[in-house]
């Protein structure tokens, strides 16, 4: 499985558009880019996930370039319910496969 | 989408004891279920990847011996840790995808989590 890397943490305010960027230089021909989001105490919650170019979903949206080798996710206007922690991953696209969580990006939220 | 439910959401031991997990797919089947644990400002770190009827198969590291996981419906997945002690507090999380699939993609659905504390 590819390795992802993400910045730890990232603050905001409120309002905001927040982009996440995730690096997966290794990611292979038939792998996913998915991402996760997690509140304290909870488990991970499913955002979104693609293939290529770009992916919109009512929660977030998801660019990829062309060489895969990159991911970013977008959050439009974020508010304080957003502060969680956001995971990267690459997953195969075989389907019902382990995931491989990677240390993720703690996003703040502030007013 | 699917709802995965975890059973106790919490629990408080003396070291020495064992503890039992639950973790049920409520309105599905799945035939595959993850079992997590996360320790506090850490990620998920991936125990074993229980299957329907047959053994669990645990990831490098893991103790099979202490961390029993049993699948023996559809629904229902369980870890027991054995002889716990307070190294083994974490976050427990369990996941699992869908059979039918409900999503063209490989989403996965996790449960709450359950919190596991060893005196």
């Amino acid at each position: 499985l590819a390795k992802t890397t993400q910045p730890i943490s990232m603050d905001s305010y409120e309002g905001q558009e927040v982009n996440i960027t995730c690096s997966h230089n290794n990611i292979a021909t038939n792998d996913y880019i998915t991402w996760y989001q997690q509140f304290p105490s909870q488990g991970p919650r499913f955002i979104i996930q693609g293939y290529k170019t770009k992916v919109t979903n009512e929660v977030a949206s998801l660019f990829i370039p062309a060489d895969r080798k990159s991911s970013t996710l977008s959050l439009p206007r974020v508010s304080l319910s957003d502060t969680a922690v956001y995971y990267c991953l690459v997953v195969s696209g075989g389907g019902g496969n382990k995931l491989t969580f990677g240390t993720g990006t703690q996003l703040k939220v502030e007013l | 989408g699917a709802v995965v439910s975890q059973h106790p959401s919490w629990v408080i031991c003396k070291s020495g004891t064992s503890v039992k997990i639950e973790c049920r797919s409520l309105d599905f089947q799945a035939t595959t279920m993850f079992w997590y644990r996360q320790f506090p400002k850490q990620s998920l770190m991936l125990m074993a990847t229980s299957n329907e009827g047959s053994k669990a198969t645990y990831e490098q590291g893991v103790e099979k011996d202490k961390f029993l996981i049993n699948h023996a419906s559809l629904t229902l997945s369980t870890l027991t840790v054995t002889s716990a002690h307070p190294e083994d507090s974490s976050f427990y999380i369990c996941s699992t995808i869908s059979l039918p699939r409900l999503a063209d993609y490989n989403e996965q659905f996790f449960g709450p989590g359950t919190r596991l504390t060893v005196l």
